[in-house]
């Protein structure tokens, strides 16, 4: 079956750089991207990545891996507004994106 | 950018009473719209593909009876969810693909409608 995973909760600090992994196993690839959600409101676009790689916007990085099904999204310079869900999700064969359950991300001051 | 308008972004109806859902592009057409639902804390499930001119493409498990899907024109879905119980009390969110960037094009959010049946 096709399946997205990614931590369910992480915790880091104002100012600080933080990790967010996802893995995926999905019948074909299409793309992956990274989506910002704040409780109560649509998921808004972060990053799009197809080929193997980093790619850079500002504060935020994404990078893929294909050959490992692995995927992160990197977050500098922590900001208490970033504290909100990350959703990974997958595109298959089928052009049909595959949801992970999202990571919640708790920033402290 | 490109931006999805939904609305209403709220509503409250009684059980057994009908809602639509609004699903715009505001500048950009789209060919292609999806609805998803949302439960508190878990991820998007989508519902249905609606593609303009034709027929919706439910999932398995949505009641196409139940959540009738509109995609009369390039830029306009709309979702009406019929005789509403207290168990579809859910977020539902759209979202369109820009015609012109192809299947991979970035995928863009409405701002969601919460839904409450008393």
């Amino acid at each position: 079956g096709q399946n997205i995973d990614q931590p369910t909760e992480m915790t880091a600090t104002e100012g600080a750089i933080v990790q967010i992994n996802c893995t995926y196993q999905t019948s074909g690839f299409n793309g992956l991207f990274w989506y910002q959600q704040h409780a109560g409101e649509a998921p808004t676009f972060l990053s799009y990545n197809v080929l193997d790689g980093l790619e850079e916007k500002g504060r935020f990085s994404s990078f893929l891996s294909r050959s490992k099904g692995y995927s992160y999204l990197l977050l500098k310079e922590l900001q208490m507004k970033d504290s909100a869900s990350y959703l990974c999700a997958v595109m298959d064969s089928n052009y049909q994106l595959i949801w992970g359950a999202g990571t919640k991300l708790i920033i402290k001051p | 950018g490109a931006v999805v308008s939904q609305h209403p972004s709220r509503v409250i109806c009684k059980s057994g009473t009908s809602v639509k859902i609004e699903c715009r592009s505001l500048d950009f057409q789209a060919t292609t719209m999806f609805w998803y639902r949302q439960f508190p804390k878990q991820s998007l499930m989508l519902m249905a593909t609606s593609n303009e001119g034709s027929k919706a493409t439910y999932e398995q498990g949505v009641e196409k009876d139940k959540f009738l899907i509109n995609h009369a024109s390039l830029t306009l879905s709309t979702l009406t969810v019929t005789s509403a119980h207290p168990e579809d009390s859910s977020f539902y969110i759209c979202s369109a693909r820009d015609g012109t960037s192809g299947d991979t094009g970035e995928l863009f959010f409405g701002e969601g409608s919460r839904l409450t049946v008393l």
